[in-house]
């Protein structure tokens, strides 16, 4: 069975910064793009970044690039994400996702979230 | 950026009748569309994939159509558990986009 479950989300402070997780298993991990998608408060969804299963390749969504990080390590089964220079519309629930095979960029598994709040 | 406009807004209709979601973009995706179901405090969940592909373990009941510019979600007759929000997301091009949503409420 496929599982993803996210962890280190938080408060933070405008211009702070905070580093996601998302342990995987159930699946050959260093197969799979991986990305992670974003929901604001009572808002639709928005894709944020992704990272191809052998980490050589990632994208950003223009909001976030020069900010985030998306990283993987696949010897741990785990994505991540660095967050740095937090602003107020970074807050969201975070969601990793992934990538169904070659169709990579259609996400077939998502973890429960992560709730980041960022707010003086 | 593709823009996906899904209409209506939100959608009030009765156990067992069926349901037509609508997901227009600004330029054409080709057959790079994706339908999720998200219900409260949950994950999305993948539905439809490359416009009329059904996802692993998703029901018949759900069907999908469209290529180019416009396509449409159908659930033929619903079930209590389809009540939830729908979101397109095109694979086209960067950045990866999604629709705002369909709500579809039990009238």
């Amino acid at each position: 069975e496929v599982q993803l479950v996210e962890s280190g989300g938080g408060l933070e402070q405008p211009g702070g910064s905070l580093r996601l997780s998302c342990a995987a298993s159930g699946f050959t991990f260093s197969s799979d793009a991986m990305s992670w998608v974003r929901q604001a408060p009572g808002k639709g969804l928005e894709w944020v970044s992704v990272i191809t299963g052998n980490g050589g390749s990632t994208y950003y969504a223009d909001s976030v690039e020069g900010r985030f990080t998306i990283s993987r390590d696949n010897s741990k089964n785990t994505l991540y994400l660095q967050m740095n220079s937090l602003r107020a519309d970074d807050t969201a629930i975070y969601y990793c996702a992934k990538g169904l095979g070659s169709n990579w960029l259609t996400f077939d598994y998502w973890g429960q979230g992560t709730l980041v709040t960022v707010s003086s | 950026e593709i823009v996906l406009t899904q209409s209506p807004a939100t959608l009030s209709l009765s156990p067992g009748e069926r349901a037509t979601l609508s997901c227009r973009a600004s330029q054409s995706v080709s057959n790079y569309l994706a339908w999720y179901q998200q219900k409260p405090g949950q994950a999305p969940r993948l539905l439809i994939h490359s416009a009329s592909n059904r996802a692993t373990g998703i029901p018949a009941r759900f069907s999908g159509s469209g290529s180019g510019t416009d396509f449409s979600l159908h659930i033929s007759s619903l079930e209590p558990e389809d009540f939830a929000v729908y979101y397109c997301q095109q694979r086209y091009n960067w950045p990866l986009t999604f629709g705002g949503g369909t709500k579809v409420e039990i009238k």
